[in-house]
């Protein structure tokens, strides 16, 4: 099945500072979303984005498919920014809507 | 308020007892499901539901059990034949016509 590598597993930013996650994925996709998982565990949609570029204050994402790639960025980060950043896809060919997810990064901004 | 509610937040259960984990959707969503997130790792989709009285096993069914009786309901029921029960279960929900996801606040599931 499809795979998805999320890096770098951790990350440990001063406030202010900017930040690029990176999501890779192995195969064709016909969804790629973005999460936020908050200290209490809750998912936070952040971007839904199989292709192209979104913003959304100063959160911005990038996913090029045909090279198999996304980047979240997050600039002047807060310190409510903490938490995991999960990449999920679903895969073209798979069941409609189910998605696969990454481990995570984890970001820690410190004040 | 529209949204995903799930309850309880935490749930406690002897080793050997079945336990069955609430899921809510009053969005008009048509699919539903349910992931399992362990410490330090990202979510494994036990089953899902694209209608009413029909569910799929995902890729870590074993153990688990669904109903879909309602199109707002999608109840999941840890047996004692999940050999490792503890853990952070998560449910989504998804409109027929669109692929984006979006989950409840979950429930901590422990058992000892």
């Amino acid at each position: 099945g499809i795979q998805v590598e999320q890096s770098p597993p951790d990350l440990i930013l001063q406030e202010g500072a900017n930040s690029t996650l990176r999501c890779n994925f192995s195969d064709s996709v016909n969804n790629l979303q973005w999460f936020h998982q908050n200290p209490w565990g809750q998912l936070i949609n952040l971007f839904y984005i199989p292709s192209g570029t979104k913003q959304n204050g100063r959160l911005s994402a990038t996913t090029v498919a045909t090279e198999r790639y996304s980047l979240l960025y997050i600039s002047s980060s807060q310190t409510t920014d903490s938490g995991v950043y999960f990449c999920a896809v679903g895969a073209y060919g798979g069941s409609q809507g189910n998605l696969i997810f990454g481990k995570g990064t984890k970001l820690s901004v410190k004040p | 308020d529209g949204g995903i509610t799930q309850s309880p937040k935490y749930l406690f259960r002897k080793e050997g007892q079945n336990v069955t984990l609430s899921c809510e959707q009053n969005l008009n969503h048509d699919a539903m499901y349910w992931y399992r997130q362990d410490p330090g790792q990202g979510l494994r989709l036990i089953y899902y539901s694209q209608i009413v009285n029909d569910f799929q096993k995902g890729d870590i069914a074993e153990g688990y059990s669904v109903s879909r009786e309602k199109k707002e309901s999608f109840p999941l029921t840890v047996t004692s034949a999940q050999k490792n029960p503890t853990a952070f279960y998560l449910c989504a929900s998804r409109r027929d016509s669109a692929y984006e996801q979006y989950f409840g606040p979950g429930t901590r599931l422990t058992v000892t």
